[in-house]
C-alpha cells in the first residue's frame, strides 16, 4: 500500500521549452503533495507544498512562476517546470501525505522523475 | 527551524557487520522521525519510523529507537546484507507535516 507513481521518469528536453511532471497517489487520497529537487549526492531540498483545491506553497528561493504547482485531485499533482534551462537539470521527487486512515503525519515518495535540459 | 545531524558517510562494511548511523535532531514539540532509503536511481522508501519518545520503530532487520533525551533517532542493523547498500537519510517531521532530512549516509555493502 501507500504507492505513489511519477511520470516521466526521466525526460530530454531543448532549451527554453516546458516539461510537465505527473505524481498520482495509487492507493490512497492525498490531502498534501510536496515537491522536491535533488542534486547528484545530495539531500533532498523542499521546493514546494501542494494542498488540493489550493495554492502551493513554495519555499524561499523558488520561483513560482517556473515551477508551476497544481494539485487538481486528492490524487494528482503536477510540477511544470516552465522555459526550462540546463540550470534546471535535476532529480525531481514527490510525495503524498494520505489524508486518512495509516500514516497521515508520513510521506510517501515516487520514484522521482530525472529531467535533463540541453 | 528543525534540523537533523547525520552521520557523514560513506560507510563502508562486509556482509553480516553490524551497522550504526547516527542522527541527532533539533525540533520543537514532539516531532516523528523518520528513517528513508534510496537506492541508486530511485526516490525514497520509508524504512522506518517513531512517533513518540521510547518507540522502537523497525522493519527488515533495521531498528532505531526515538530517545527525547538525547535527541536522538540512531539506525542500527545487525547483520547487514549486499541488498542493503543504497542512501540512508534521517528526517524529522515538523510543522505543516513538512520533512526536515539530513544529508545522507552512503552505505556499501560488500560480500
Amino acid at each position: 500500500g501507500a504507492v505513489v507513481s511519477q511520470h516521466p521518469s526521466w525526460v530530454i528536453c531543448k532549451s527554453g521549452t516546458s516539461v510537465k511532471i505527473e505524481c498520482r497517489s495509487l492507493d490512497f487520497q492525498a490531502t498534501t503533495m510536496f515537491w522536491y529537487r535533488q542534486f547528484p549526492k545530495q539531500s533532498l531540498m523542499l521546493m514546494a507544498t501542494s494542498n488540493e483545491g489550493s495554492k502551493a506553497t513554495y519555499e524561499q528561493g523558488v520561483e513560482k512562476d517556473k515551477f508551476l504547482i497544481n494539485h487538481a485531485s486528492l490524487t494528482l499533482s503536477t510540477l511544470t517546470v516552465t522555459s526550462a534551462h540546463p540550470e534546471d537539470s535535476s532529480f525531481y521527487i514527490c510525495s503524498a501525505r494520505p489524508g486518512s486512515g495509516r500514516g497521515t503525519d508520513t510521506q510517501y515518495f515516487g520514484p522521482g522523475t530525472r529531467l535533463t535540459v540541453l | 527551524g528543525d534540523s537533523v545531524t547525520q552521520m557523514e558517510g560513506p560507510v563502508t562494511l562486509s556482509e553480516e557487520a553490524f551497522l550504526t548511523i547516527n542522527c541527532t535532531y533539533t525540533a520543537t514539540g514532539y516531532p516523528s522521525l523518520f528513517w528513508y532509503v534510496q537506492y541508486p536511481g530511485e526516490g525514497l522508501q520509508l524504512l522506518l519510523k517513531a512517533t513518540k519518545a521510547d518507540d522502537k520503530g523497525s522493519n527488515k532487520g533495521f531498528e532505531a529507537t526515538y530517545r527525547k533525551e538525547t535527541t536522538s533517532f540512531h539506525l542500527e542493523k545487525g547483520s547487514v546484507q549486499v541488498s542493503d547498500s543504497a542512501v540512508y537519510f534521517c528526517s524529522v517531521g515538523g510543522s505543516n507535516y513538512k520533512l526536515t532530512f539530513g544529508k545522507g549516509t552512503l552505505l556499501t555493502v560488500n560480500p
